[in-house]
């Protein structure tokens, strides 16, 4: 089984609103990851958790807040996000045995 | 700094064969390959660990140039489903992020 599911699919939400993506994964993976890509362009990396511990942040404002309660789940809340915040968040997670990477759905974001 | 893929686009009729490079300024300690279709996620195609290793996959290899940081993707055969934008994402070592290089979109015609 190599599948990361996330919820919601889509998400449409206001500049003064609070959400969370969620994401999870039962392949006993120890890193996962938070990705953003905007249209015709690719991936980029936000967070990176290793062992359930923040190990990355790639100098991501802070409207955007990453949370691991555990192995198998990472949450991405989000708080007075910009209309140019509105993109497909990937989650992604990396066996440590032989590094394969999987992506889970996204969640397609839109921010009126 | 972002790996570069070349080519950014290629159109193929069935049945042709396409190669799509990627290229690194730094030294590598992996390359990963994605197909990323139109609204979707991207796919895992593979992944490629050691300098000069070769991998396959059905009608889908690559191969890894560990001095020329370079690798690149091979497809034979194009079938349709093979229709996509593929990605390259590089490792460097000692650092557990990949970093997707500029996407060749690859379509393929009847």
């Amino acid at each position: 089984d190599t599948e990361v599911t996330q919820t919601p699919k889509h998400l449409v939400m206001g500049m003064t609103n609070k959400k969370s993506l969620k994401c999870e994964q039962h392949m006993g993976h120890r890193a996962m990851y938070w990705y953003k890509q905007k249209a015709k362009k690719p991936p980029e990396l936000m967070f990176v958790y290793s062992y359930e511990k923040l190990s990355i942040n790639e100098s991501v404002p802070s409207r955007f807040s990453p949370e691991c309660p555990n192995s198998s789940l990472l949450n991405l809340h989000l708080h007075a996000l910009q209309p140019e915040d509105s993109a497909l968040y990937l989650c992604a997670s990396r066996s440590s045995g032989n590094n394969e990477q999987f992506f889970g759905p996204g969640t397609r974001l839109t921010v009126l | 700094q972002q790996p570069v893929q070349s080519p950014q686009a290629v159109i193929l009729r069935e049945g042709e064969d396409a190669v799509i490079n990627c290229s690194s300024s730094k030294a590598l300690y992996s390359v990963h390959w994605y197909r990323q279709k139109h609204g979707e996620a991207p796919v895992f195609l593979m992944i490629l660990l050691k300098g000069g290793e070769q991998k396959g996959h059905e009608k889908i290899s690559a191969s890894f140039n560990e001095k020329k940081q370079q690798s690149s993707l091979y497809l034979t055969a194009s079938q349709l489903s093979y229709s996509g934008t593929y990605f390259c994402g590089t490792e460097t070592f000692g650092n557990e992020k990949l970093t997707f290089g500029t996407g060749t979109r690859l379509t393929i015609i009847p």
